[in-house]
């Protein structure tokens, strides 16, 4: 059964960093690219990084380009989102997705049950 | 960056009727397009993949249609269980999420 569980949300002030995980189990790990999305409270879906299941390329939205850098450990099945100069509208659920394939961003067929991030002084 | 807006934005709909609701992109994706339905207080679930494609475990009565610019999303005949709001994404370029259409009661 594929289960992804994100970790490292929390409250920081603007400004701020925070780096978050997402521990996947039930699958091949390396083969397939990993996605975050996020949600601001009461709004809808923003894809925000994907990464190639070799860690090899590596894909932002524009809102967080130059920002927050993805980055993952197939050794230990694992996907970070580091998350740099924090703004209050990065507030949001995020959310780690696996892809179906191994490159890109493609379409998303698992996803964990999201963390919480909160900027706010 | 490529943009997608759905419309309607919120619906009202009753058990048993026929729902469409639609997704264009800001330019020509071809097929690549994505439906995921969300709950409330729950993690979005793939319906329909590259345009037309239903997702294993997913009840027949949705279904996906369009190419280019413009693309659907039906379901046939509504259930208690759909209601909830219905995500476009587009895969030819990153990926970008429409803005979501809810439907109601």
């Amino acid at each position: 059964e594929v289960q992804l569980l994100e970790s490292g949300g929390g409250l920081v002030q603007p400004g701020g960093s925070l780096r978050l995980s997402c521990a996947a189990s039930g699958f091949t790990f390396k083969t397939f690219a990993m996605n975050w999305v996020r949600q601001a409270p009461g709004k809808g879906l923003e894809w925000v990084s994907a990464i190639s299941g070799s860690g090899g390329n590596t894909y932002y939205a524009d809102s967080v380009k130059g920002r927050f850098t993805i980055s993952r450990d197939n050794s230990k099945n694992t996907l970070y989102l580091q998350m740099n100069s924090l703004r209050a509208e990065d507030t949001a659920i995020y959310y780690c997705a696996k892809d179906v394939k191994a490159i890109r961003a493609y379409y998303f067929d698992y996803w964990g049950q999201g963390t919480l991030v909160t900027v706010s002084s | 960056d490529i943009q997608m807006t759905q419309s309607p934005s919120s619906l009202s709909a009753s058990v048993g009727d026929r729902v469409t609701i639609t997704c264009r992109a800001s330019q020509n994706i071809t097929t690549y397009l994505n439906w995921y339905q969300q709950k409330p207080g729950k993690v979005p679930k793939l319906l329909i993949y590259a345009a037309s494609s239903l997702q294993s475990g997913v009840p027949s009565r949705f279904s996906g249609s369009g190419s280019g610019t413009d693309f659907s999303l039906t379901i046939s005949s509504l259930q208690p269980e759909d209601f909830a709001t219905y995500y476009c994404q587009q895969s030819y370029s990153i990926s970008t999420f429409g803005g979501g259409t809810k439907v109601e009661i």
